[in-house]
């Protein structure tokens, strides 16, 4: 069973751009979340995603946003980039909504210039 | 107070040596604990899933839950090269509740086995 595809894994930015990031999540998983992950503050989580729902949303501004697709493929897009949202966003995927086993893809590493 | 406290390390061991990695929370509301492998420039692989208090094996790794002290550990036995990474702990309340979803994670400890 193919693992969870992230596209682009590299994007280079520049202030005040924005940017949409992809992730297809395991064959049956219908539940997509999304972490930004920092060396200074780790992995934070971003949203979660269940039936084309955000069920859940961490304490990001809302520059950062996203959604699901019928067929549970996620999106993320960041807007007005700024310096600091250089980073590793990673998306996992589960199979929900009672099992939470979370399965990560190879991220997409971001740089904001 | 961070609620996922892990010592960053760096861990330097021989290979051979028993690992121990450990976490503490301070949110009663966690149920759900797991542990994570990530090599450089890699996405978290997950290792372990647990849930009630006890230990679980796998292989060469256990995980050992103590939720009336809110601790977490993983024990890596035989410790090889190849398991030189950083090593996660993640945390998630019951099912049903609104943050099921969120994961919450450790800092990551930095581990390095040396021949």
């Amino acid at each position: 069973k193919a693992g969870v595809t992230q596209t682009p894994r590299y994007l280079i930015k520049t202030r005040g751009q924005q940017v949409t990031l992809s992730c297809s999540p395991i064959s049956g998983h219908r539940s997509v979340s999304w972490y930004q992950q920092t060396p200074g503050q780790g992995l934070q989580f971003l949203f979660e995603y269940f039936s084309e729902t955000q069920r859940n949303k961490g304490n990001f501004p809302g520059r950062f946003s996203g959604r699901q697709f019928s067929n549970s493929r996620s999106e993320m897009n960041v807007s007005t980039l700024e310096l600091g949202d250089s980073a590793l966003y990673l998306c996992a995927s589960s199979p929900g909504p009672a099992n939470n086993e979370q399965f990560f893809g190879p991220g997409t590493r971001l740089t904001v210039l | 107070q961070k609620e996922v406290e892990q010592d960053p390390g760096p861990l330097s061991v021989p290979e051979g040596a028993i690992v121990s990695l450990n976490c503490t929370y301070s949110n009663s509301a966690f149920q759900y604990f797991m542990w994570y492998r990530q090599y450089s420039r890699k996405g978290p692989e997950l290792l372990m899933y647990t849930y009630s208090s006890g230990n679980k094996e796998d292989g060469r790794f256990t995980a050992q839950v103590d939720k009336s002290s809110k601790y977490i550990s993983l024990f890596i036995r035989d410790s090889q090269p190849s398991d030189s990474a950083t090593y996660l702990c993640a945390m998630s309340p019951n099912a049903g509740g609104t943050s099921y979803g969120k994961l919450t994670f450790g800092q990551g400890t930095i581990l390095t086995v040396h021949p």
